[in-house]
């Protein structure tokens, strides 16, 4: 198994564009969760799926940002419109249940630069 | 609300030291802790749990809830442990299902 797969995993784009990332869990993980990794902040749940749907999405910063997960093998983090400040990796995880005494595994990251 | 804190930005040791990083948590109830690490080049991964005192590559961390602390010890550090090492919480009054990470500790362990 490759593990969690997310692309890409490098991107950069202006002030005002649309940005999507995107994540493939493994197969079989039923629960999903979207981080954002920045210097000043370390790393933070923004929202995370249990059975493709959104169960807490108050880390999502603002109406900027939107998730999806349309099936149980793709998510998707929307930023629009982006702005520097959104600059962070963001990393992806998935685990076979929504407790955290199941193990998250993560994607590789996406390192996002908004210019 | 919960938060970490792990005060040490940049731990470095000679190879064969003993190594604790430190982790403090503030949370009036009974947590679950995690250390996850991540190796150079290599992807976030869980490295243990404190439910499970286990020891894992030789790392332990026993919670100690009078001092809400987490730390991670090793009483000999090698090479290959260089990493990130993140220390998490997850909590009853979020079910159990939301990590709270602190900023991280990057351990360097020089020959």
């Amino acid at each position: 198994d490759a593990g969690v797969i997310q692309s890409p995993r490098h991107e950069v784009t202006e002030m005002g564009q649309e940005v999507t990332l995107r994540c493939k869990p493994i197969s079989g993980h039923n629960s999903l969760f979207w981080y954002r990794q920045t210097m000043m902040r370390g790393l933070e749940l923004l929202i995370y799926f249990n059975n493709n749907v959104p169960i807490d999405d108050s880390g999502m910063p603002e109406d900027r940002f939107s998730a999806k997960m349309p099936n149980a093998s793709f998510s998707t983090l929307k930023i629009q419109p982006s702005e520097p400040r959104d600059s962070a990796v963001y990393f992806c995880a998935s685990s076979l249940g929504v407790r955290t005494t199941y193990e998250q595994y993560f994607g590789p990251g996406t390192r996002l630069t908004v210019t | 609300a919960q938060r970490v804190t792990q005060p040490e930005k940049l731990l470095s040791v000679f190879k064969g030291a003993p190594v604790e990083l430190k982790c403090n948590y503030s949370y009036s109830g009974s947590p679950e802790l995690f250390w996850y690490v991540q190796y150079s080049r290599q992807r976030l991964q869980l490295l243990l749990r404190h439910i499970s005192r286990e020891s894992i590559k030789g790392f332990t961390a026993d919670l100690n809830k009078g001092e809400t602390s987490f730390h991670l010890k090793k009483p000999f550090a090698q090479e290959e442990d260089s990493a990130m090492y993140y220390c998490a919480l997850s909590a009853m009054n979020t079910g159990f299902q939301k990590l709270v990470f602190g900023t991280g500790t990057r351990l360097l362990v020089s020959p």
